[in-house]
């Protein structure tokens, strides 16, 4: 079936732009996460939905960053006023009611890099 | 706070040689434990996991046991092969109630024929 899928596969802008990364998480999975990938670095947590609220959104480094799940499906990660610091993979998964144990489903990811 | 370490890479290893990539953890608690993999211009994969101590979560002719004791996770395998080529990422689950992973920086594994 089909996996995550994240949109566009390479986002370049220029710096103080706004953009917009989506996320298709895998149908039936109601928990979804964010994360972002710095190059030569693991993944780093920003934002967790289950359903369409924000279950914890500790991880977002600062309050240009927002996200929202509106139906409870697809996400969309906003950046408001982009810096060069912000350049980095843009990750999302998706699991099963977001159990323990329940495995995290990966999309490609959103390259972002920021000029 | 909760926190993964990994060995630094990159590993670069002979065909059929024994692999281990350490990973040690620091955590609140008794999470999860998981490796992921990441294939050249493919996204993350879960490998294998462990939910609980002495637990061995094995796949693909790899390994790596759940140490309490030690704090550790550690990743084997026997014998490597080229396609195995990759980087590792070690997590671990900070939060049970939305299984929110934190990762090691990741180790690249090159295996050359």
């Amino acid at each position: 079936g089909a996996g995550v899928s994240q949109t566009p596969s390479n986002k370049v802008t220029e710096k103080g732009k706004y953009v917009e990364l989506r996320c298709d998480p895998i149908s039936g999975h109601t928990a979804l996460y964010w994360y972002r990938q710095s190059l030569g670095q693991g993944p780093e947590f920003l934002i967790y939905f289950q359903g369409t609220g924000a279950a914890d959104d500790s991880g977002l480094p600062n309050d240009r960053f927002f996200a929202v799940r509106p139906e409870g499906s697809v996400s969309t990660l906003k950046i408001q006023r982009t810096e060069r610091g912000d350049s980095a993979v843009y990750l999302c998964a998706s699991s099963f009611k977001g159990q323990g144990s329940s495995p995290l489903h990966f999309g490609n990811g959103t390259r972002l890099t920021v000029t | 706070g909760n926190s993964v370490t990994q060995m630094e890479g990159p590993v670069t290893l002979s065909e059929e040689a024994f692999l281990t990539i350490n990973c040690t953890y620091t955590a609140t608690g008794y999470p999860s434990l998981f490796w992921y993999v990441q294939y050249p211009g493919e996204g993350l994969q879960l490998l294998l996991k462990a939910t609980k101590a002495d637990d061995k979560g094995s796949n693909k002719g790899f390994e790596a046991t759940y140490r309490k004791e030690t704090t550790s996770f550690h990743l084997e395998k026997g014998s490597v092969q080229v396609s195995d080529s990759a980087v590792y990422f070690c997590a671990q689950n900070t939060n049970n109630a939305g299984n929110m992973l934190t990762f090691g920086g990741g180790t690249r594994l090159m295996v050359k024929p």
